[in-house]
This record gives C-alpha cells, sequence and structure tokens, in this order.
C-alpha cells in the first residue's frame, strides 16, 4: 500500500504562485494522483489527475493557473496568480490495482 | 452537471444504526463505481467502502469492515451506506464521491465528483 507525504502547511502571497508536493513512498513512484480542493466547511473538489511523466488532465472548470507536474516520486500542485479563494486544504489521492484509495495528511495553504 | 446529495446523516448513540443515502444525478449511474469517504472532525480523508456498478463487488476499509455495508439501487441511482453498531470513532462527516474511469465491474477509486457531506455524530 503506497503512503503519500504532505506538508502540513504552505503560503503564499496574493497573486503570487505556489508548488505543493506530494510524495510517495518507496516503490510507488510510478503511480497517479489526484489532487482535490477543500474549502472551509465543503466538500472536497476534483482539481486534476497528475501521471508519473507529468501529463496531468484537470477536472471540469478548473481554471489554467491550476497545473501539475511529477519529478520521480514527487507529485505537484501549481497554482499560480494567487487569489483568496485559494485557501484551502488540498489533498492528494492514489489508487492503483489490488490497493484501496490512499490519501495524503493534507496541505493547509494561506493566502498572505 | 453531475450532482451528489447525501442524506440521512444525524446524532446516534454508541451501539446503534443509521443509514445514509447519496442521490446521483447529471451522469449515468450505472457507468461508475461509487465510493463512501469520511472526515472526522478536524482531520483528513478516510476512505470507507466502495462498490462496482452491479454491486457484485464490495469492498471495505478494516475499520468499518463487518460494521458496514455499501449497496446501489441503479434504477433510483442512489448509493447507500448502513453503518451499524456505530462507536464514537466513526463520528465524521461522510462523503459520496464517483469515479473519474467508466467501468464494468471493477472499481477503480480514482475520485471524480464529491457530494456536500453528511454529518454522522455518535455520542451518547
Amino acid at each position: 500500500q503506497p503512503v503519500l507525504t504532505q506538508s502540513p502547511s504552505a503560503s503564499a502571497s496574493l497573486g503570487g504562485s505556489v508548488k505543493v508536493t506530494c510524495t510517495l513512498s518507496s516503490g510507488h513512484s510510478s503511480y497517479a494522483i489526484a489532487w482535490h480542493q477543500q474549502q472551509p466547511e465543503k466538500g472536497p473538489r476534483f482539481l486534476m489527475k497528475v501521471n508519473s511523466d507529468g501529463s496531468h488532465i484537470k477536472g471540469d472548470g478548473i481554471p489554467d493557473r491550476f497545473s501539475g507536474s511529477s519529478y520521480g516520486a514527487e507529485r505537484y500542485l501549481i497554482i499560480s496568480s494567487l487569489q483568496s479563494e485559494d485557501e484551502a486544504d488540498y489533498y492528494c489521492q492514489t489508487w492503483g490495482t489490488g490497493i484501496h484509495a490512499v490519501f495524503g495528511g493534507g496541505t493547509q495553504l494561506t493566502v498572505l | 452537471e453531475v450532482q451528489l446529495l447525501e442524506s440521512g446523516g444525524g446524532l446516534v448513540q454508541p451501539g446503534g444504526s443509521l443509514r445514509l443515502s447519496c442521490a446521483a444525478s447529471g451522469f449515468t449511474f450505472t457507468f461508475y463505481a461509487m465510493s463512501w469517504v469520511r472526515q472526522a472532525p478536524g482531520k483528513g480523508l478516510e476512505w470507507v467502502s466502495s462498490i462496482s456498478v452491479s454491486g457484485g463487488n464490495t469492498d471495505y476499509a478494516d475499520s468499518v469492515k463487518g460494521r458496514f455495508t455499501i449497496s446501489r439501487d441503479n434504477s433510483k441511482n442512489t448509493l447507500y451506506l448502513q453503518m451499524n453498531t456505530l462507536r464514537a470513532e466513526d463520528t465524521a462527516v461522510y462523503y459520496c464521491a464517483k469515479d473519474y474511469t467508466v467501468t464494468t465491474t471493477a472499481i477503480v477509486m480514482d475520485f471524480e465528483s464529491w457530494g456536500q457531506g453528511a454529518l454522522v455524530t455518535v455520542s451518547s
């Protein structure tokens, strides 16, 4: 079963950019992941899938400010032109044959 | 537009039972596996259970195995979670989630759409 590791918190300035990282455990660096956003008091929202080659597929209506990439066992969520509504918790999640859905611990993003 | 609407949450005593429902619309329900994911107060997301399109394949987290039962009624586009022998540690917001990948028998768990959640509180 893969383990996903995220930093508990991140911060960036309004109008700036931020990179949120999700690290796959050893032996699982080929796994795709999904990024989900959870704004305060709301249900999660699917942002995108990020593959091991760095390609990504975004959900419907997700702004161009959101993008994804990969390097080795790391998967990234990059948010540019930060807006106040981007202040949220961001969870990475993976899946695979013979494994259950696995979530990272979440990164709480503060927009300064 | 995909919509998932959970209902049936509430306050229940330890040892009690509750049934959650998730009404789905805006997509072909019979093309996708479905799941329940929960979030305890102040905590992260935890997968609970999943079911294939036909209902023939189900899967459960160890923490709920033997106590919870997932099911679906494809004629009503509705997903269910029967929760028995509830414990304080089952207190959480329960979300239903739809897979991204179209499947016939498999359960992928690549979640693409989420409901707004139903709060379940287990307390005396």
